[in-house]
């Protein structure tokens, strides 16, 4: 099993709608987990951080279930700007103050008019 | 401020030539990352610096890659000889050693996208 699974997609929706993205992780003893954006033929860019209680930033809605090793991702109100891939990335310590960040393949997001 | 800054952006090379990519990292950042990407993929880390020491290096292909940071700022990562496989888009990373744990936030340049022919 991979370390970070993500559908691939791509995901076309039309401007408007919900979209959500799943992400699983393999090691239960992940500590903190993060979505990255990437548009087309640039670098990753840090989106948000996805917290235990679950948290918001605007339009986008990110949740972790640590018992099902399961991250999500929702946007609402999708658009166009919105079109990109997600990276979802999963943080584990490895012990003497170093950290392992491991990106999924990302998902792939087309919002259409 | 200036972000994390790479060159050269596009190289284009025949098989078993040698290729180096530069990475100035944003000052102050003591964590330097190489990544390699390839189409369709996310990144994958090939090696990851504290200062100048390397501290995991457990991915980089060390028969053919090599990668130097000897004064804790810059960083060179050099192939050689580069094989068809290689091509792919090369990421440096930088970020605050404290802070990534809880911000998570690396701060990635524009890439070189290195094709080999």
């Amino acid at each position: 099993r991979k370390e970070v699974e993500q559908d691939p997609g791509p995901f076309n929706v039309p401007e408007g709608a919900t979209v959500a993205f799943n992400c699983t992780y393999s090691n239960s003893a992940s500590q903190s987990f993060f979505w990255y954006r990437q548009d087309c033929r640039k670098e990753p860019k840090l989106l948000m951080s996805v917290y235990s209680s679950g948290n918001e930033d605007g339009r986008f809605t990110a949740q972790l279930n640590r018992a099902s090793q399961y991250i999500s991702l929702l946007i609402r109100d999708s658009k166009l700007s919105d079109s990109a891939t997600y990276l979802c990335v999963v943080n584990l310590y490895s012990g003497a103050g170093s950290y392992q960040l491991t990106f999924g393949k990302g998902t792939k997001l087309s919002v259409i008019p | 401020e200036a972000g994390v800054v790479q060159s050269p952006r596009y190289k284009i090379i025949e098989k078993k030539q040698p290729v180096a990519f530069w990475c100035n990292p944003i000052s102050g950042h003591n964590t330097l990352y190489w990544y390699r990407q390839n189409l369709g993929q996310g990144p994958e880390l090939l090696i990851r610096y504290e200062n100048e020491e390397a501290v995991d290096d457990s991915q980089l292909p060390k028969d053919r890659f090599s990668a130097e940071r000897l004064k804790g700022v810059d960083s060179t990562l050099k192939i050689q000889p580069a094989e068809l496989g290689d091509s792919a888009v090369y990421l440096c990373a930088s970020s605050l050693q404290a802070g990534l744990a809880k911000s998570g936030e690396l701060f990635f340049g524009e890439g070189s996208r290195l094709t080999v022919l």
